[in-house]
């Protein structure tokens, strides 16, 4: 069975801490993705990373894929109160759905 | 944009009732997949559907059975409802050329008394 660790689960932080969150696996996957859920909402896609060591940026937000494409973490600078939410990671093996993580729930303090 | 649409944000229902949840994507998808997600256990798959009439049981099925008759709507039925199917249920879809990207509805929260 293919796992997904998410850590930390909890991360509460004030406005404009770094942070970064990490998404790990003993298996091999084809693509990992990045999701966000706000409270109340189904969560949403912030990114895909395919290739082993990419690294991919969407304003303050930096992802990366491991070189042997087993993990992946999430940084965030100078985070602010709008990045609040459940972060998921999800593995794509290619012929099976999708690995979800359980998630970090981080809280960003004005 | 695609989008997910599902029929109650919200739903009470009593213990033994049968529960119909609904769920409509615009994108000719052809996959769709139904899960519930509970504090501590994060998402867990219920029911996928790679097509029209097709279903696969997913990580937990029991209790719990699918529909898809058209290939935009994937309705999720509990039979008999119990009090342990309390949950927050989210429904997605994904095309096929995509990296299996799923774009989630905003989920329906049911309450079983």
């Amino acid at each position: 069975t293919q796992l997904l660790e998410q850590s930390p689960q909890f991360l509460s932080i004030q406005e404009g801490e770094n942070l970064t969150v990490y998404c790990n696996s003993s298996s091999v996957f084809s693509s990992l993705q990045w999701y966000r859920q706000e409270p109340g909402e189904g969560p949403v896609l912030l990114v895909t990373v395919v290739t082993g060591g990419e690294v991919k940026k969407l304003k303050r937000l930096t992802f990366q894929f491991g070189d042997a494409r087993k993990d992946s973490s999430l940084h965030i600078t100078a985070a602010q109160p709008g990045d609040t939410g459940l972060y998921l990671c999800a593995g794509d093996s290619g012929n099976t759905p999708l690995v979800f993580g359980k998630g970090t729930r981080l809280s960003v303090i004005a | 944009d695609v989008k997910v649409t599902q029929s109650s944000r919200y739903l009470v229902k009593r213990t033994g009732e049968k529960v119909f949840l609904e769920c409509v994507q615009d994108m000719d998808h052809e996959n769709m997949f139904w899960y519930r997600q509970d504090p501590g256990l994060g998402l867990r798959l219920i029911y996928f559907s790679y097509d029209v009439k097709m279903k696969e049981k997913g990580d937990i099925p029991e209790g719990y059975s699918v529909s898809r008759e058209k290939k935009e709507r994937f309705s999720l039925i509990l039979e008999s409802a119990s009090t342990n199917q309390t949950s927050m249920y989210l429904c997605a879809s994904t095309g096929p050329d995509n990296y299996n990207e799923q774009f989630f509805g905003p989920g329906t929260r049911l309450t079983v008394l």
